[in-house]
């Protein structure tokens, strides 16, 4: 069965430091995409960044980067630079790129709290 | 561009009541998806609706029903509403099923007594 784990329920990091969120999955599938969503308080889910499983590169966006270690099945979600806007739940989730439907499958959430 | 829009923003029912929430988007996408996140937890699949004309379950799609109206519009409906479904409610469309990003609406919170 697929499945996302998230370790980490709260973390702390100081602003202007740079954070790792774990994130490790589990699927027999060998193509798939992972995913990233940020949750604020105000509740919406903001799309982060995504890594498809035959990716070469880690991808990166702006100040989010994901370290994508396929052996290890990790992807985890890399802040440089926080900021006190960073402030939110983030949420790991893959799918499956050939179930039908797409459906996302998402993890527990780490919630991240930036001190000033 | 208004993305993914949900109605209402907030509801309470009581026990038994019915009622449709409304999902629409201006994307033209293809596939969209009903989710709904319970405290602590991460979102769930309800029902989703890979391309017009076509809905298939979820993870938990007991106690509910969805509706394709159009490419545009995909409604999910509590015929019966039950305290257990107190939860908040994401609506999320992508061009592809397989291929692309999903994008979320707002979320409708729900309370049932």
């Amino acid at each position: 069965a697929q499945k996302i784990t998230q370790t980490q329920p709260g973390m702390f990091v100081q602003e202007k430091e740079a954070v790792t969120l774990d994130c490790t999955y589990d699927t027999s599938d060998p193509s798939y995409g992972l995913f990233w969503y940020k949750q604020p308080s105000s509740g919406e889910m903001i799309f982060l960044i995504y890594q498809g499983s035959y990716d070469q590169q880690n991808a990166t966006e702006g100040r989010y980067s994901l370290n994508f270690q396929k052996a290890r099945k990790s992807a985890n979600l890399v802040i440089s630079a926080s900021q006190l806007g960073d402030s939110a739940m983030y949420f790991c989730a893959m799918r499956q790129i050939y179930n039908q439907g797409g459906k996302l499958i998402f993890g527990q959430g780490t919630e991240l709290s930036v001190k000033p | 561009n208004a993305g993914v829009t949900q109605t209402p923003k907030f509801q309470v029912l009581k026990t038994g009541q019915s009622m449709t929430l409304q999902c629409a988007q201006d994307m033209n996408h293809n596939s969209m998806y009903w989710y709904r996140q319970d405290p602590g937890m991460g979102l769930r699949l309800i029902y989703y609706s890979a391309s017009e004309g076509t809905t298939d379950k979820g993870e938990v799609p007991n106690g509910y029903n969805v509706s394709r109206l159009n490419k545009r519009e995909f409604s999910l409906r509590l015929e019966s509403a039950a305290p257990s479904q107190t939860s908040v409610y994401f609506c999320a469309s992508s061009g592809q099923p397989n291929g692309d990003t999903q994008y979320f609406g707002p979320g409708t919170r729900l309370t049932v007594l």
